[in-house]
């Protein structure tokens, strides 16, 4: 089946630890992008990636950082710079980035960070 | 900057009966595309309809409905017949079409919570 995976589904760190979040997509999808949602709150972007070996921040990539280096994955690092990185990451992809191509989601990964 | 509004934090719904979900829009942009998705308890979020700024009809897609009103910048999602599995966080999110530092990026609005009774 076609979809995107995230893994784990729930991850433990302590604090100070940079911590690796992994995307993989077998969609075909060009763009792929990574969210983050603290608790009953809506999605904020952090990175996103139009093409392989090319990636932009979004409106809140301090502390985290990302590679493309193959069309199917997006890993996400959560660094130890980031002030608070307990929350829900989802990672997302889409055939492009704009138009009516709507994204497709992963299953998610809670951060507990303690 | 893009912004996306969702008013009702929660909304209640007997089951078999329709609900209209508010959203509104600011952006300076002319193409734009509007999407709503639904996020269970489970937390993965699916995608339920788009409408975009050029399209004259409003969008449908089975029960789910958009009530694209571009002069107000709003984008109400309408649920018909609701169902005890539509109980979720529902989110309304743009997307500008356009060049620029906005490009490409989906902004959400804080989301509704949608319960439905039986």
């Amino acid at each position: 089946d076609g979809g995107i995976t995230q893994s784990p589904k729930y991850l433990f760190r302590k604090e100070g630890q940079n911590v690796t979040l992994s995307c993989e997509q077998n969609l075909n999808h060009d763009a792929m992008y990574w969210y983050r949602q603290d608790p009953g709150q809506g999605l904020r972007l952090i990175y996103y990636s139009q093409i392989v070996n090319d990636f932009q921040k979004g409106d809140i990539a301090e502390g985290y950082s990302v590679s493309r280096e193959k069309k199917e994955s997006f890993p996400l690092t959560v660094t130890s710079a980031q002030k608070n990185p307990t929350a829900f990451y989802l990672c997302a992809s889409s055939m492009g980035l704009a138009g009516g191509h709507e994204q497709y989601f992963g299953p998610g990964t809670r951060l507990t960070v303690t | 900057a893009q912004k996306i509004t969702q008013t009702q934090p929660g909304m209640f719904v007997q089951e078999k009966e329709a609900v209209t979900l508010d959203c509104t829009y600011d952006t300076s942009d002319q193409s734009y595309g509007l999407f709503w998705y639904k996020q269970p308890s489970s937390g993965e979020m699916i995608f339920l309809i788009y409408q975009g700024s050029y399209d004259e009809q409003n969008a449908t897609e089975g029960r789910y409905s958009l009530n694209f009103q571009k002069a107000r910048k709003s984008a109400n999602l309408v649920i018909s017949a609701s169902q005890l599995g539509d109980s979720a966080m529902y989110f309304c999110a743009m997307r500008v079409n356009a060049g620029g530092t906005s490009y490409g990026k989906l902004t959400f609005g804080q989301g509704t919570i949608l319960t439905v009774h039986p």
